[in-house]
């Protein structure tokens, strides 16, 4: 089982603050996805990165891939309470189509 | 556009018994995949198909069935319900592969008592 592991698991910070999640394993992934998920609700997809060291940006949110595939980060610039959420990567697996997702970040922005 | 939809939202078994939680996709996705979230522990992959007839174990297979007979409907059985079941199941539709963007049902709560 190829584990990704999630930090910080909580943070709490006010509006208009930066902030950054990672995604992090020993295992190389043939590419890795971000989702945000609301409560009550499935998560739904932010974005998908590919290449290592790639970066996207959506927004105020920028994503990185590692140049080893094996870790992602989540930038959120000037965070808003409508970023609050539980933020999940997941990472596809080389060979065998199987999307393991990470433990998962729960981000809270204080008005 | 009804996307994934996920039967029941809500069920409450006792222990041992059974039961199959529905799936269905209307967007003619090959890939499909049921997934439990536990606090703490994200999404843990309980079992994935990348088309009709064709059914895979994820990380947490154990008491769970699947089949897949037809690409619009993945349904999960539960064969006898244990008390660490009790979790929230979401089951997911995607493209061709992994790859591609995973769209998630609402998600059933099951608590086995």
């Amino acid at each position: 089982t190829q584990l990704l592991e999630q930090s910080p698991q909580f943070l709490s910070i006010q509006e208009g603050e930066n902030l950054t999640v990672y995604c992090n394993s020993s295992s190389v992934f043939s590419s890795l996805q971000w989702y945000r998920q609301e409560p009550g609700e499935g998560p739904v997809l932010l974005v998908t990165v590919v290449t290592g060291g790639e970066v996207k940006k959506l927004k105020r949110l920028t994503f990185q891939f590692g140049d080893a595939r094996k870790d992602s980060s989540l930038h959120i610039t000037a965070a808003q309470p409508g970023d609050t959420g539980l933020y999940l990567c997941a990472g596809l697996n080389f060979g065998n189509e199987k999307l393991t997702f990470g433990t998962g970040t729960r981000l809270t922005i204080i008005p | 556009n009804a996307g994934v939809t996920q039967t029941p939202k809500f069920q409450v078994l006792k222990t041992g018994q059974s039961m199959t939680l529905q799936c269905a996709q209307d967007m003619n996705h090959e890939y499909m995949s049921w997934y439990r979230q536990d606090p703490g522990m994200g999404l843990r992959l309980i079992h994935y198909s990348v088309g009709a007839g064709i059914t895979d174990q994820g990380e947490v297979p154990n008491g769970y069935n699947v089949s897949r007979s037809t690409t619009e409907d993945f349904p999960l059985r539960l064969l006898s319900a244990a008390p660490s079941q009790t979790s929230v199941y979401f089951c997911a539709s995607g493209g061709s592969s992994g790859y591609q963007p995973q769209h998630f049902g609402d998600g059933t709560r099951l608590s086995i008592l």
